[in-house]
């Protein structure tokens, strides 16, 4: 199956700071999602992105499907963006997502 | 839309009760999946459904069975609960199914612990 790797591991920043996160994965995709898990547990879709750029927000994403990548920009951050970010991946006509082990963020005020 | 529901939240059992976690959807999503999450290991898939009465295996499916008997329910079983089964349950769905999972909703987690 397809191997997803996040990095880093573990991110700690001051509020107001820019950060970018990483996931890389080992085959074609055609399926790309970012979530964000906040410190209660909540799992929130933050974006749908198999291909190309998309921003919601101080949030932006890009995924280059070529070079089996993408990136998780978040600017400004605030205390309430942190939590676990994971990156999930699928492949075409496969139902099953595979999750990368996530990115855990700190936002100090 | 009430979205994903799971219950219960918590629940302790003993190694070799059995129970069931239960997971109701109200947005008419054809795909719905269970996934464990442990420490260290991100989400593994446990079963997913494509529709009602179509189920299958996911990478952890050993010590659970699951049923979908309606578009709106998709219960996860443990048969003979045991301690490597202590972890966070999600249940999630998605409208789109066949060319791959859609955007996928999550429910807020049930937290099972097996003694």
């Amino acid at each position: 199956g397809i191997q997803v790797e996040q990095s880093p591991p573990d991110l700690i920043l001051q509020e107001g700071a820019n950060s970018t996160l990483r996931c890389n994965f080992s085959d074609s995709v055609n399926n790309l999602q970012w979530f964000h898990q906040n410190p209660w547990g909540q799992l929130i879709n933050l974006f749908y992105i198999p291909s190309g750029t998309k921003q919601n927000g101080r949030l932006s994403a890009t995924t280059v499907a070529t070079e089996r990548y993408s990136l998780l920009y978040i600017s400004s951050s605030q205390t309430t963006d942190s939590g676990v970010y994971f990156c999930a991946v699928g492949n075409f006509g496969n139902e099953k997502l595979t999750f990368g082990t996530g990115t855990r963020l700190t936002i100090i005020p | 839309n009430a979205g994903v529901t799971q219950t219960p939240k918590f629940q302790v059992l003993k190694t070799g009760q059995s129970m069931t976690l239960q997971c109701a959807q109200d947005m008419n999503h054809e795909y719905m999946s269970w996934y464990r999450q442990d420490p260290g290991m991100g989400l593994r898939l446990i079963h997913y459904s494509v529709g009602a009465g179509i189920t299958d295996q996911g990478e952890v499916p050993n010590g659970y069975n699951v049923s979908r008997s309606t578009t709106e329910d998709f219960p996860l079983r443990l048969l003979s609960a045991a301690p490597s089964q202590t972890s966070v349950y999600f249940c999630a769905s998605s409208l789109e199914s066949g060319l791959g999972t859609g955007e996928l909703f999550f429910g807020e987690g049930s937290r099972l612990t097996v003694l």
